[in-house]
């Protein structure tokens, strides 16, 4: 089955950056994008952005576009996010999730990082 | 503030029906995009309910159905169970932003 394993929570200082791993197994890893989606606080669910496995396309969401970075690594089946220049309001769970396309239904989600920035 | 617009709460007494309501523009859900339904407890991953508007993946009771209409969608929980209480999301895509969006959520609560 398949299954989305991400790293642990973070904290990290204001200005700083992170990078939340999300290793994928039960599927073939290319034959499919990978979206991340956060939480903030008392906040609802914002998409972050997409990454193609494939050709590794990406499509970023406009608050975070210029700060954030989708990677993948074929060999380990891994999806990297790393989010620059971290504030306040970045603290949040992130999720990484699989998704064929950016418009894609969501049928599988990590559990979830936690990531506290704080100053 | 997002591009879908969701009521921020709803409530029903166990076995009653409640809807939720997801109200976009003609650059996502009017577009012709697909609506999806996330079911989110805290502390868990979201739950797909619905998919493609109106498909129901195995495992989700039947008491939850989606709809699409012109710039709008709805997810409609019938027979209300104390097990439902959780938030409600829906998703599409927006082509203005190029990117895919979420509602703001409904808190469903049941009394």
């Amino acid at each position: 089955q398949v299954h989305l394993v991400q790293s642990a929570s973070e904290v990290k200082q204001t200005g700083a950056s992170v990078k939340v791993s999300c290793k994928a197994s039960g599927y073939n890893f290319d034959t499919y994008g990978i979206s991340w989606v956060r939480q903030a606080p008392r906040q609802g669910l914002q998409w972050m952005g997409w990454i193609s496995v494939h050709n590794g396309n990406r499509h970023y969401a406009q608050n975070v576009q210029g700060r954030i970075n989708l990677t993948t690594d074929i060999s380990t089946s891994t999806a990297y996010m790393e989010l620059r220049g971290l504030r306040s309001d970045d603290t949040a769970v992130y999720y990484c999730a699989r998704a064929k396309v950016p418009s894609s239904v969501i049928h599988y989600w990590g559990q979830g990082t936690l990531v506290t920035v704080s100053s | 503030q997002s591009v879908l617009t969701q009521p921020p709460s709803v409530s029903g007494a166990p076995g009653q029906r409640v809807s939720i309501s997801c109200t976009g523009s003609s650059s996502n859900i009017g577009a012709g995009y697909n609506v999806h339904w996330y079911q989110h407890v805290p502390g868990a991953a979201p739950k797909v309910l619905i998919y493609d508007n109106t498909n129901r993946p195995s495992g989700v009771p039947d008491r939850f159905s989606g709809s699409k209409s012109d710039t709008s969608a709805s997810l409609a929980i019938t027979g209300l169970q104390p097990e439902d209480e959780a938030d409600y999301y829906c998703q599409s895509y927006d082509s203005t932003l190029s990117a895919s969006v979420f509602g703001g959520g409904t808190k469903v609560t049941v009394l």
